[in-house]
């Protein structure tokens, strides 16, 4: 079946240093999300990439979609502590559910 | 943004009781809720989707005479724990299917629901 997988599984980084966490499915994608979930909340959507190649922005965050659209990334750049979080990819082939990345769980130390 | 809400947000039961979790769409129509579950530090597992006015399609694995989903309406879906046993013990979440666009999107989360059996 289709598998989402993502890594790293930890990243530790210092304040201001760059972070990027990858996502790449055994399938083809019609779409992949990103959510963001703290410790004890839930996620929280971020943002769908949809078209191959596709790159967005937000703020400090770049989230990219690869031409086969099979990969995906998020980098976040000049980490801040309340960048703090399991960073999850979610992608769905057509007509199916999403099916989640096992997340990456960032810390960050000031 | 559309707004799910999930009721409880945690709950401690005995162990061969039943919990209901309710999950409500509450400015927006979901035709379509899904219900995932998440154990500590690990990722989000589907565990049915929930199609208003027909039964749930579960995901394999998942028991559907233990975890009971009914979609009576466009803006409630819930999910009982029949026969709960502490190995159900997990956070469970719903969420919604929005139509954006040209494209579905399950964007919309409710708060979870953290249950505990004793």
């Amino acid at each position: 079946g289709q598998q989402v997988m993502q890594i790293p599984q930890y990243q530790h980084v210092q304040e201001g240093e760059d972070f990027t966490t990858y996502c790449n499915s055994s399938t083809t994608l019609s779409n992949i999300q990103w959510y963001k979930q703290r410790p004890g909340g839930h996620p929280v959507f971020l943002i769908q990439l949809v078209k191959s190649g596709e790159v967005k922005k937000q703020k400090r965050l770049t989230f990219q979609f690869g031409e086969a659209k099979k990969n995906s990334s998020l980098h976040i750049t000049a980490t801040q502590t309340t960048d703090v979080g399991t960073y999850f990819c979610a992608g769905r082939q057509a007509g199916t559910a999403l099916i989640f990345g096992k997340g990456t769980t960032l810390s960050v130390s000031s | 943004g559309a707004v799910v809400s999930q009721h409880p947000s945690w709950v401690i039961c005995k162990s061969g009781t039943s919990v209901k979790i309710e999950c409500r769409s509450l400015d927006f129509q979901a035709t379509t809720m899904f219900w995932y579950r998440q154990f500590p530090k690990q990722s989000l597992m589907l565990m049915a989707t929930s199609n208003e006015g027909s039964k749930a399609t579960y995901e394999q694995g998942v028991e559907k005479d233990k975890f009971l989903i009914n979609h009576a309406s466009l803006t409630l879906s819930t999910l009982t724990v029949t026969s709960a046993h502490p190995e159900d013990s997990s956070f469970y979440i719903c969420s919604a299917r929005v139509f954006s666009g040209t494209v579905n999107t399950e964007a919309f989360f409710g708060q979870g629901t953290r249950l505990t059996v004793v």
